[in-house]
C-alpha cells in the first residue's frame, strides 16, 4: 500500500494551501497529517482525517474523501513553511504507512 | 505535560554496538504503545517498530526486522532502540513516538538522536 504526495507545494502569505495524500481505497482509512519544520521533530496537526491536535491553530483542516486525504492551510504564514507527512495505519497489520512528505513553500 | 526525551547525539564506526534512550514523562508509561522512527538525511519518515511497555509486546517492521532491537523499562518509563552492529546507512535521525492504541497518532514525538556511523 502506498502513500502519494506532492513533492512540493507553493502558496503566497495569505491564501490557502492545500495538500494531498491518496491511496487505493482510502476512504475506508483515517488520516493523520504531522508538520515538520528545518530542523525539529515533526509534530501532529490533524488526526483521524479531521481532528485539530492540541496548540494547532483554527486555520488548520483536513479532509478525507474518496481515494484522497487533503490538509488545508487557510491565511498562509511564513511560519507554516515545513514538511507535511500524512501517516494512515494498515488494516490487519498494525504496521503505519507515511506518505513521502510535502514541502510547503511560502512565496 | 506528556514528554519523550531522547538521548544525545552519538558517533560511532562501523561494526560498533549502540543503545539509544527514550525516557517518557506526564502519563503512565505502562499504558501506551512507544514507536521508532528513522529519518535518514534528507529525506522521509519511516516506521521501525513498536512496543507496549505494559506487557513487552513488540512489533517490528518488515525493514528493520533483525536489524534492531527496541525494548523498554517500566521501571525506569523509558523505552530503547539498539544495534549490535552499525552500518554507515544506519547513519540518521531516529524519533521515538508515543500511541495510545490502534489507529490512532503518534503524539508526541521526541526530539530526536542524531546517529552518525563513520570510519
Amino acid at each position: 500500500y502506498v502513500l502519494t504526495q506532492p513533492p512540493s507545494v507553493s502558496v503566497a502569505p495569505g491564501k490557502t494551501a492545500r495538500i494531498t495524500c491518496g491511496g487505493n481505497n482510502f476512504g475506508s482509512r483515517s488520516v493523520h497529517w504531522y508538520q515538520q519544520k528545518p530542523g525539529q521533530a515533526p509534530i501532529l496537526v490533524i488526526y483521524y482525517d479531521t481532528d485539530r491536535a492540541s496548540r494547532i491553530p483554527e486555520r488548520f483542516s483536513g479532509y478525507n474523501s474518496g481515494n484522497t486525504a487533503t490538509l488545508i492551510i487557510s491565511r498562509v504564514e511564513a511560519g507554516d513553511e515545513a514538511d507535511y507527512y500524512c501517516q494512515v495505519w494498515n488494516s490487519g497489520s498494525d504496521h503505519p504507512l507515511f506518505g513521502g512528505g510535502t514541502k510547503l513553500t511560502v512565496l | 505535560e506528556v514528554q519523550l526525551v531522547q538521548s544525545g547525539s552519538e558517533v560511532k564506526k562501523p561494526g560498533e554496538s549502540l543503545k539509544i534512550s527514550c525516557e517518557a514523562s506526564g502519563y503512565r508509561f505502562s499504558t501506551y504503545w512507544i514507536g521508532w522512527v528513522r529519518q535518514m538525511p534528507g529525506k522521509g519518515l519511516e516506521w521501525m517498530g513498536i512496543i507496549y511497555p505494559g506487557d513487552s509486546d513488540i512489533r517490528y517492521s518488515p525493514s528493520f526486522q533483525g536489524q534492531v532491537t527496541i525494548s523498554a523499562d517500566k521501571s525506569i518509563n523509558t523505552a530503547y532502540l539498539q544495534w549490535s552492529s552499525l552500518k554507515a546507512s544506519d547513519s540518521a535521525m531516529y524519533y521515538c513516538v508515543r500511541r495510545s492504541a490502534t489507529s490512532d497518532p503518534f503524539d508526541p514525538w521526541g526530539q530526536g538522536t542524531l546517529v552518525t556511523v563513520s570510519s
